[in-house]
């Protein structure tokens, strides 16, 4: 079956412009989660949801990063008036439950880059 | 908070070697444990996985046992192929929680 998709698989933005990033995750996945891999530096968690709630936030790096989930599909990842920093790849997970067992999978990731 | 130290690489070996990729964890309670790998132009995919001390996760000729005594995750392969060339993420989800937590990763390059 499908797996995870993310788009765009690439993007180029100057900086203070906004972007949107969209994952969809693996169908009848409750849970989805979004992290980010900068250069040279592991995975960081942002997000997760929960159907289309947000028990968990606490990865959000500022209030630039904002992301919704529509029921138990479709997520965006929005950075308002973004910075050099936020330069990275950004990837979508999801899971048929929530639960710390639970297997994550992957999408490829879109790849960010401001100017 | 729930951290992971993972052996730094890069690391190369020649084919038919055995592999160690060490882990070791920070966490509250009883984390589940996972190793994901990213094959070179792909996605992050599960290798394995434990969700309780003593577990021990296979996959593709690799393991890992899941020690809570000294709070290591090592990964292991007995006979290495060129096809194991990737990057290894060692994780961690703890108890009661649902995100992973990461190391740093280790490139693995394997040499004919």
């Amino acid at each position: 079956g499908a797996g995870v998709s993310q788009s765009p698989s690439n993007k180029v933005t100057e900086k203070g412009k906004d972007v949107e990033l969209r994952c969809d995750p693996i169908s009848g996945h409750t849970a989805l989660y979004w992290y980010r891999q900068r250069l040279g530096q592991g995975l960081e968690f942002l997000i997760y949801f929960q159907g289309n709630s947000a028990p968990d936030k606490s990865g959000l790096p500022s209030d630039r990063f904002s992301a919704e989930r529509t029921g138990e599909s479709v997520s965006t990842l929005t950075i308002q008036r973004t910075q050099q920093e936020d330069s990275a790849v950004y990837l979508c997970a999801s899971s048929l439950n929530s639960g710390s067992w639970e297997t994550q999978y992957f999408g490829p990731g879109t790849r960010l880059l401001v100017l | 908070g729930d951290s992971v130290t993972q052996m730094e690489g890069p690391v190369t070996l020649s084919e038919e070697a055995f592999l160690t990729i060490n882990c070791t964890y920070t966490a509250t309670g009883y984390p589940s444990l996972f190793w994901y790998v990213q094959y070179p132009g792909e996605g992050l995919q599960l290798l394995l996985k434990a969700t309780k001390a003593d577990d021990k996760g296979s996959n593709k000729g690799f393991e890992a046992t899941y020690r809570k005594e000294t709070t290591s995750f090592h990964l292991e392969k007995g006979s290495v192929q060129v096809s194991d060339s990737a990057v290894y993420f060692c994780a961690l989800s703890g108890q009661g929680a649902q995100k992973l937590v990461f190391g740093q990763g280790t490139r693995l390059t394997i040499n004919p």
